[in-house]
């Protein structure tokens, strides 16, 4: 069935680098797919809707140059973090829409990243 | 704005006790109400859904009744089990399209304890 995956599920990096985190919708195609963040035992932020062909749409207060989205296909979006610092640790999370919004969305399982 | 309030947690139960989780919304429109269950170190997998006023989801013996009167959608089930611990996030949507993303509480930790 439809699936959204994410690679990496963890990845640990030294500060000053940048991470890549991929989003895949898995036997069906999403035009728009959402970046989330969770910091521990808390709710998602959402980030930045990530639209396919055309710029990403920020949220207010994420920085757009840090975290550059990028959404080059129908089945791909890809968050970068840019020059990591610790504070930017925390579990990120991406979504694509079902056929209808009625449906809800699809969830990847989640990409846990430690900027040490 | 679009809202959602869910009860805070944690919850602590006994295994086979009954639980509610308490979730009101505001929305300008009629939104599809979502719960949605997040397991330790897991993305968040959809629980159940309803669509519209009166619309009873159910899955894994949750429940949860669509109520437009009192704008709410309260999750339950009668006998709790010890893998139902996760964090449990109530959600809603106005969008049909799915090209808005959706509305979250801030989710209420359940911990069962055998």
């Amino acid at each position: 069935g439809a699936v959204v995956s994410q690679h990496p599920s963890w990845v640990i990096c030294k500060s000053g680098t940048s991470v890549k985190i991929e989003c895949r919708s898995l036997d069906f195609q999403a035009t728009t797919m959402f970046w989330y963040r969770q910091f521990p035992k808390q709710s998602l932020m959402l980030m930045a809707t990530s639209n396919e062909g055309s710029k990403a749409t920020y949220e207010q207060g994420v920085e757009k140059d840090k975290f550059l989205i990028n959404h080059a296909s129908l089945t791909l979006s890809t968050l970068t973090v840019t020059s990591a610092h610790p504070e930017d640790s925390s579990f990120y999370i991406c979504s694509a829409p079902r056929t209808s919004g009625r449906l809800g969305q699809y969830f990847g399982p989640g990409t846990r990243l430690t900027v040490t | 704005g679009d809202s959602v309030t869910q009860m805070e947690g944690p919850v602590t139960l006994s295994e086979e006790a009954c639980l509610t989780i308490n979730c009101t919304y505001t929305a300008t429109g009629y939104p599809s109400l979502f719960w949605y269950v997040q397991y330790p170190g897991e993305g968040l997998q959809l629980l159940l859904k309803a669509t519209k006023a009166d619309d009873k989801g159910s899955n894994k013996g949750f429940e949860a009744t669509y109520r437009k009167e009192t704008t709410s959608f309260h999750l339950e089930k009668g006998s709790v089990q010890v893998s139902d611990s996760a964090v449990y996030f109530c959600a809603l949507n106005l969008d049909a399209s799915g090209n808005t993303p959706l509305v979250f509480g801030k989710g209420t930790r359940l911990s069962v304890i055998a």
